[in-house]
């Protein structure tokens, strides 16, 4: 079976520090794409950062970067300098190929303290 | 153009009433997706369309469940005979194909409540 593994269901960290939210998952497949998904309160899911399994270099986006490590089939996410609009559920997610559909985690419930 | 819309936000039923979704995606985008959100759990995938094509159904999606996307436009879900299982939020999302691993944009969901 194709998952997805979120192992913090919470975290929280201080404003202006760094977290890593965690991510695991289990495909067989060797063409495939991993994405992290930020879902505020009442708000709807918007993507945060991509990265192509066949590509070594891990993704960065501002403030946003991965640590991706194929052979563990590990993907987390780090976000630095958090800013109170960090505040939100994280999804880990995965796509093979060209396939349409997104397999997700359940999810990382991140608070951001002032 | 403002993003993939969803309509109703919001819907009550009773158990045994059947239920319309209607999602808009972004005009350029070929692809629509419908995913089911329960509380505490990410999304999971229901089925697809390119253009009006359905190309994949999940084995979630029972005989109750129906998705249609004529002319490539605008997707409708429909359920028939709802149960206080299928209480969830449905989210829908558009994408442009490419060479893989599209973005995916998501509308904000319709909340479904069975009574």
């Amino acid at each position: 079976a194709q998952t997805v593994t979120q192992s913090q269901p919470e975290m929280s960290v201080q404003e202006a520090e760094t977290v890593t939210l965690s991510c695991t998952y289990d495909t067989s497949e060797s063409d495939y794409y991993l994405f992290w998904y930020k879902q505020p309160p009442s708000r709807q899911m918007i993507l945060v950062i991509r990265q192509e399994a066949y590509k070594q270099q891990n993704a960065t986006e501002n403030r946003f970067s991965v640590n991706f490590q194929k052979a563990a089939k590990s993907f987390s996410l780090k976000i630095s300098d958090s800013q109170l609009g960090d505040a939100a559920m994280y999804f880990c997610a995965y796509t093979v190929g060209s396939q349409g559909n997104l397999i997700f985690g359940k999810g990382t419930k991140l608070s951001v303290k002032p | 153009d403002t993003g993939v819309s969803q309509n109703p936000r919001h819907k009550i039923t009773k158990r045994g009433q059947n239920v319309t979704f209607r999602c808009d995606p972004i005009s350029e985008h070929n692809r629509l997706y419908w995913y089911r959100q329960t509380l505490g759990q990410g999304p999971e995938f229901l089925t697809y369309f390119q253009n009006e094509a359905q190309l994949e159904k999940s084995r979630l999606l029972s005989d109750r469940f129906s998705a249609e996307r004529p002319k490539g436009s605008f997707s409708t879900l429909e359920i028939q005979r709802t149960e206080q299982g299928d209480s969830a939020m449905y989210l829908c999302a558009s994408s442009l194909t490419g060479t893989g691993g599209d973005e995916q944009f998501f509308g904000p969901g319709t909340r479904l409540t069975v009574l």
